[in-house]
Order: C-alpha cells, then structure tokens, then sequence
C-alpha cells in the first residue's frame, strides 16, 4: 500500500525567508501526490496537487511543489515566508482514490 | 459553490454515550468519505462510500462505529459507545475526481 513520510515535524523559519518542507512517498502504481493545509481550527485546504503533467506544480499562495520520481520526493517550497502561512502542511499520497496521510509538518513564522 | 458541511462543530460527551455527527456534501460529489484526526496526527481514513455503497471501510472499529449515506447524499457517522480514545476530530470529505475538499470536521471530546 502506498504511504508517505514528512520529514520534519516542525519547521520554524523567519518571515521573508524561503520554505522547504519535505516529503517522500513510496507507491506501487504512477501515484497523484496533494499538499494540503490546515489552520487551526480549520478544515483542511488544498495548496496544491500533482496527477503526473508537469514535475513542477505551482499552488496557491506562492507554495509549488517539484515531484522527483527517481527521489519519490515532492517537496513543498516557497520564496518568501509570510505570517500567514503558519499552520500545519499535510502531503498525501493517492491511489485510485485511497489518499494516505502523512503526520504533519508544523510551520512556524517568525516576525 | 457551497463546500462540505458538517454539524456539529463541537461535541463532548463522557465515555459509554452514543454520539452522531452529520456530513453534507458538496452538490453532484458521488464519493463521501470520513476521516478521524487525533491531535498531532493526519488523518485517518475510517470509511469511503461511493453514491449510497459502501467502498471502504477497513478500518473502521465496527463494534462501535457505523456510518450511513442511505440516500447518496447527507450522510451520518455514529460512535456507540464512545471510549476516551474516541476524542478527535472527525473530518468529511468528498469528491467527483481524484481531489478531495474537506468540511471544517466536528471535534470530538469524550470525557
């Protein structure tokens, strides 16, 4: 069965610096690849989703994301940080609709 | 387009009561899933219907939990009787494709 591991449970970066939270996932098909966010006490926020076009998968608020097959990676970067990106980063795993999770990076923003 | 919605947004009950939480999807979604999220965790996948069948639901503690779409549509997550380590928040989601959107769950606390 397919899963996925976050390398980092938290990350903690000053505002205006770049993000980098990664992610590995091991499948046994051509998988679709989603980060998603969550903000406290809200529902979970598609960023962004991979369903193999381009490698290179621009999302919402200036998050991207790169899927790398040969490093079965697909991390989440972005330019600058901003406050408002605070929150917990999902990256999920799917196939054929049964979508794994990984355990969460938390993302903390630094005035 | 209205998104996912559930009720109630909060419960907390003592252990041994029976609970239900109630999931709407969005309009013309054929696939509704439920999800429990323990805190610091992602979430799990509990079950998957698709229209008013069940897909999946192979990790769903049946001794306690069951859950209904009986018309295709609204569906209902019961937990009967409830033990402490019920206390998350349950997420519903749905979909026509492969992207999953997310209601802004029910969080759950047994006492």
């Amino acid at each position: 069965a397919q899963s996925v591991t976050q390398l980092d449970s938290h990350v903690s970066v000053s505002e205006g610096t770049p993000v980098l939270l990664r992610c590995n996932y091991s499948s046994s098909y051509s998988p679709s690849l989603f980060w998603y966010v969550q903000h406290p006490n809200k529902g979970l926020q598609l960023l962004l989703k991979y369903t193999s076009a381009a490698t290179l998968v621009k999302g919402i608020n200036g998050f991207e994301a790169e899927f790398k097959k040969s490093e079965t990676s697909f991390h989440l970067t972005k330019p600058s940080a901003h406050m408002s990106d605070a929150a917990e980063y999902f990256c999920v795993v799917s196939e054929a609709h049964d979508m794994r999770f990984g355990a969460g990076t938390r993302l903390t923003v630094k005035p | 387009e209205a998104g996912v919605a559930q009720s109630p947004r909060y419960k907390i009950i003592e252990k041994r009561q029976s609970v239900a939480f109630w999931c709407n999807p969005i309009s013309g979604h054929a696939t509704l899933y439920w999800y429990q999220q323990i805190l610091g965790q992602g979430p799990k996948l509990l079950i998957q219907f698709q229209n008013n069948g069940v897909v999946d639901d192979s990790q769903l503690p049946k001794d306690r939990f069951s859950a209904e779409r009986l018309k295709g549509v609204d569906s209902t997550l019961k937990i009967q009787p409830a033990k402490l380590e019920d206390s998350a928040v349950y997420l519903c989601a749905s979909s026509s494709t492969e992207t999953q959107y997310f209601g802004p769950g029910t969080r759950l606390l047994v006492l």
